[in-house]
């Protein structure tokens, strides 16, 4: 039972452009989410998280929306760039003192020059 | 700060045998969480240790082990390696603030079974 799930395994956007990057759980007790960023060979990279008590958080050219109570979030990148191409995972923590996360498969993000 | 460093980077094994991976976690951090990466599963979750106790379990077999040293470190054991134990084992360092976590991972070892 996968309960975090990116259903889109790869987006493709012009450079300049918008990327969406979308994210969707099941368990209603996760209450943080992150985004991390990943190149072959190299562990994950943080991007970006949020809590559930906020709706929106915002780093530069990254933000991630969270939506509760349709348990979705999103990261986007504005502007994208061809540096940003790698693999995208969303996850997620639950509650109290935990540092499990739970990972999407990951969304493989491509911007063209 | 110093990152999280995994050692060995690259390990090549044959089935049968057992191996241990090593973890120096971010100064200060007492939180190390392992993970395994392969192509069709993502990334997984294998255990996580705070202060020299295992906090939390994921769903591997009992031949996935691991422990943490007074000072943070941590290892990872895996014995009687099979074919399906070739993957990536990222570690994550974390701090918990709050509400809010900071989990940084490693360069991962890249583990090959033949």
């Amino acid at each position: 039972d996968q309960q975090v799930k990116q259903n889109s395994p790869s987006l493709s956007v012009q450079e300049g452009r918008i990327s969406i990057l979308n994210c969707d759980y099941t368990n209603s007790m996760f209450d943080y989410f992150l985004w991390y960023k990943k190149y072959p060979a190299e562990g994950p990279t943080f991007l970006i998280s949020i809590s559930s008590i906020k709706d929106k958080n915002e780093d530069g050219r990254f933000t991630v929306f969270l939506n509760k109570s349709a348990k979705h979030l999103s990261l986007h990148i504005v502007p994208s760039q061809p540096g940003d191409s790698a693999v995208y995972f969303c996850a997620a923590v639950g509650g109290g003192a935990n540092s499990k996360l739970t990972f999407g498969k990951g969304i493989t993000l491509s911007v063209r020059p | 700060k110093a990152g999280v460093t995994q050692t060995p980077r690259y390990l090549i094994k044959t089935r049968g045998q057992q191996v241990t991976l090593s973890c120096s976690p971010i100064s200060g951090h007492r939180s190390v969480s392992w993970y395994q990466q392969t192509p069709g599963q993502g990334l997984q979750f294998l255990f996580e240790y705070f202060s020299e106790t295992q906090r939390n379990k994921g769903n591997f077999p009992g031949r996935f082990s691991g422990r943490q040293f007074s000072n943070s470190r941590s290892e990872m054991n895996v014995s009687t390696l099979e074919l399906g134990d070739s993957a990536l084992y990222l570690c994550a360092s974390s701090s918990l603030r709050g509400r809010e976590i900071e989990q940084y991972f490693g360069p991962g070892t890249r583990l090959t079974v033949t």
